[in-house]
Parts: structure tokens; C-alpha cells; sequence
């Protein structure tokens, strides 16, 4: 079975200073890793994605992630943050071979709240 | 543009009263999915597609029905809706086949329904 804790409900962070959202993971196989953002009123949008290789991976509108197998962990992060990133945030796993299907399993989701 | 479309985006209706929420996509992706959202508990899956008459159950199917006729509809129908299925309802799709099982999944802006 796979699973994913986002251990924060919400992240309060000044414009300019760096952000950290957590993801910790539980796979028996080796994980495919994602991060989506969803704004209010639609769906989610695909942010980044760790498959294979270099343990920092770079996505979009400036955010990164770092995985880390010794502690099952895929951090987003931003050296920067901007108010326009205030959105709610999901981590998401797939468990790779022991996957049936494209499932997709989410964490509980982490509110960012970027202030002027 | 490529993308999920889902019909209606809210709805307010009673118990007892059968209602479908429509999802197409224009990828051509053999993978469709139903997703539920609550507050702290992420997105939980319902049911998922892996390609035409080729249906299953996710997490939480209990009260859920689906079909796939064609490859782009995959519509979610609740007979008898009750209140504890009120929620935010996310449809999503992507490719099959290991080959695709590091892309991400499309999802749709989400269906709004209120049970009463």
C-alpha cells in the first residue's frame, strides 16, 4: 500500500523569504513523486515530478523539491516567495511496480498563505 | 487546448434525487479517475477507468457509479445521493502503460455538489 503525510495544514511564510512545504511517503516499491497546486475555484495543476536520477527537481513558477530516500521525504521548496503562491498544495505518490493502475495517492494537502 | 472538462461545476440538490456529473477529456488518455475532496483528507479516489468498458473501484465507491462507453466520457452518476456525499468532485485522466507511469494526471476544475 502507498500512503503520503503532509504533517502541516498550513504554512505561513513573509513574501521574499524562502518556503518549505512537506511530503513524507510510504511505498513497498520504489515511488514516483508529484507535487500539485490548486487556486481557488479549479482543479489541480501539475507542479513537478520526482521519476529517477537527480535528488533536486525543478518545476514550475520557481519551485523545487528534494527527494530523499533515507527519509522518504519530497520537500517543495522556493527560495522566494510571492503572494501570488498563496494556493493550496498536495503531494501525491505512485508506487512503482506494485501499481495496478496510474493510481495516485494524495496527501491531505497544505494551505500556503504568502503575506506582503 | 488539451483538457478536462466536467459539467456541472455546482450543484445544490436533495437526497434521494439521482443526479450525474459529466467529465470528458480531448488527450485521447485510456485513464480516467473520480476523486473526492474533503477538508483534511485530500483526494480520495472513487473510481477509475483503464479504458473503455474497463472500470474499477478506488478508495471510496461506495454510493458512486461509472461508466465508460467512450474513451472520452467518463461520467459519475449517484443514484441516491445523501448528504455525507456532499463535496468537491474532481475528475482526471492521463496515459496508460509503464512507459506513461511517470506523467502526471489532467484534472479538471471540479464539481461543487451540495446534498440537502
Amino acid at each position: 500500500a502507498q500512503s503520503v503525510a503532509q504533517p502541516e495544514d498550513q504554512v505561513n511564510v513573509a513574501e521574499g523569504n524562502p518556503l518549505t512545504v512537506k511530503c513524507t511517503y510510504s511505498v513497498s516499491g520504489n515511488p514516483y513523486l508529484f507535487w500539485y497546486v490548486q487556486y481557488p475555484n479549479r482543479g489541480l495543476q501539475f507542479l513537478l515530478k520526482y521519476i529517477t536520477g537527480d535528488n533536486l527537481v525543478k518545476g514550475s513558477y520557481g519551485f523545487e523539491a528534494e527527494f530523499n530516500k533515507s527519509q522518504t521525504s519530497f520537500h517543495l521548496k522556493k527560495p522566494s516567495a510571492l503572494v501570488s503562491d498563496s494556493a493550496l498544495y498536495f503531494c501525491a505518490v505512485r508506487d512503482i511496480p506494485n501499481n495496478a493502475g496510474n493510481m495516485l495517492t494524495f496527501g491531505g494537502g497544505t494551505r500556503l498563505m504568502v503575506k506582503p | 487546448e488539451a483538457q478536462v472538462t466536467q459539467n456541472p461545476r455546482y450543484l445544490i440538490t436533495v437526497t434521494g434525487k439521482k443526479l450525474t456529473v459529466t467529465c470528458s477529456q480531448n488527450m485521447n488518455h485510456e485513464y480516467m479517475s473520480w476523486y473526492r475532496q474533503d477538508p483534511g483528507l485530500g483526494l480520495r479516489q472513487i473510481y477509475y477507468s483503464m479504458n473503455v468498458e474497463v472500470t474499477d473501484k478506488g478508495d471510496v465507491p461506495e454510493g458512486y457509479k461509472v461508466s465508460r462507453k467512450e474513451k472520452r466520457n467518463f461520467p459519475l452518476i449517484l443514484e441516491s445521493p445523501s448528504p455525507n456525499q456532499t463535496s468537491l468532485y474532481f475528475c482526471a485522466s492521463s496515459l496508460v502503460g509503464r512507459q506513461n507511469s511517470n506523467q502526471p494526471q489532467h484534472f479538471g476544475d471540479g464539481t461543487r455538489l451540495s446534498i440537502l
